[in-house]
């Protein structure tokens, strides 16, 4: 069936760099995407979300990247911190998500 | 706001045995997810609810797991019986969506259940 995948399982950056996660999805009739952030022993956080109308979309020190010609996903974190050390989902709609990426922030 | 409540928080139990799991969602929420996660894996969606009719239930393991949502606002999760392979994380979710339209799922702390 369709799914959401992500290129990378891991990732690790120093603190103060961008990081930047990728995911891949196949459904071209998907129309809304989020990303979640899931830390040890707790429930995937809502991070940011966006709809396929759009290309673009940013938050607080995050933005999300569409392009929906390759069918993938981005999410770029800005000057990142310990505290963003989790790992990251990427989902198609709350129903489909793929298999995350650990994050590591090295001080 | 409250966020999603689930209970309990751990469950050890030996296979074969029953085990439920409840879920309050947050006040106002139509549509409701019952996920399970096992260890390195990203939550696949059990079943979906939107008030109390089930909107997809199709990777849901029917011979031994069940759920409900009785009068559109809690929900149970239940698995009888348990085997070693439902070893896992079960967490709840709850959404403003009603319909066809998607928006971002707000989710509980989940309920680890280790079946031994």
């Amino acid at each position: 069936g369709e799914s959401v995948g992500l290129h990378l399982p891991t990732l690790s950056v120093q603190e103060g760099d961008n990081s930047i996660i990728n995911c891949a999805y196949s459904n071209s009739a998907s129309d809304y995407f989020i990303w979640y952030k899931q830390e040890s022993g707790k429930g995937p956080q809502f991070i940011i979300d966006i709809r396929s109308n759009m290309d673009k979309r940013q938050g607080q020190r995050v933005t999300v990247l569409l392009n929906k010609t390759v069918k993938h996903l981005s999410l770029q974190i800005a000057a990142t911190q310990p505290g963003d050390s989790a790992v990251y989902f990427c989902a198609e709609n709350p129903q489909s998500f793929g298999a995350g990426t650990r994050l590591t922030v090295k001080p | 706001e409250a966020g999603v409540a689930q209970s309990p928080r751990y469950k050890i139990i030996e296979k074969r045995q029953s085990v439920a799991f409840w879920c309050n969602p947050i006040s106002g929420h139509a549509t409701l997810y019952w996920y399970q996660q096992i260890l390195g894996q990203g939550p696949k969606l059990l079943i979906q609810f939107q008030n109390n009719g089930v909107v997809d239930d199709s990777q849901l393991p029917k011979d031994r797991f069940s759920a409900e949502r009785l009068k559109g606002v809690d929900s149970t999760l239940k698995i009888q019986p348990a085997k070693l392979e439902d070893s896992a994380v079960y967490l709840c979710a709850s959404s403003l969506a009603r319909g066809s339209r998607n928006t971002e799922a707000f989710f509980g702390q989940g309920t680890r259940l280790t079946v031994v």
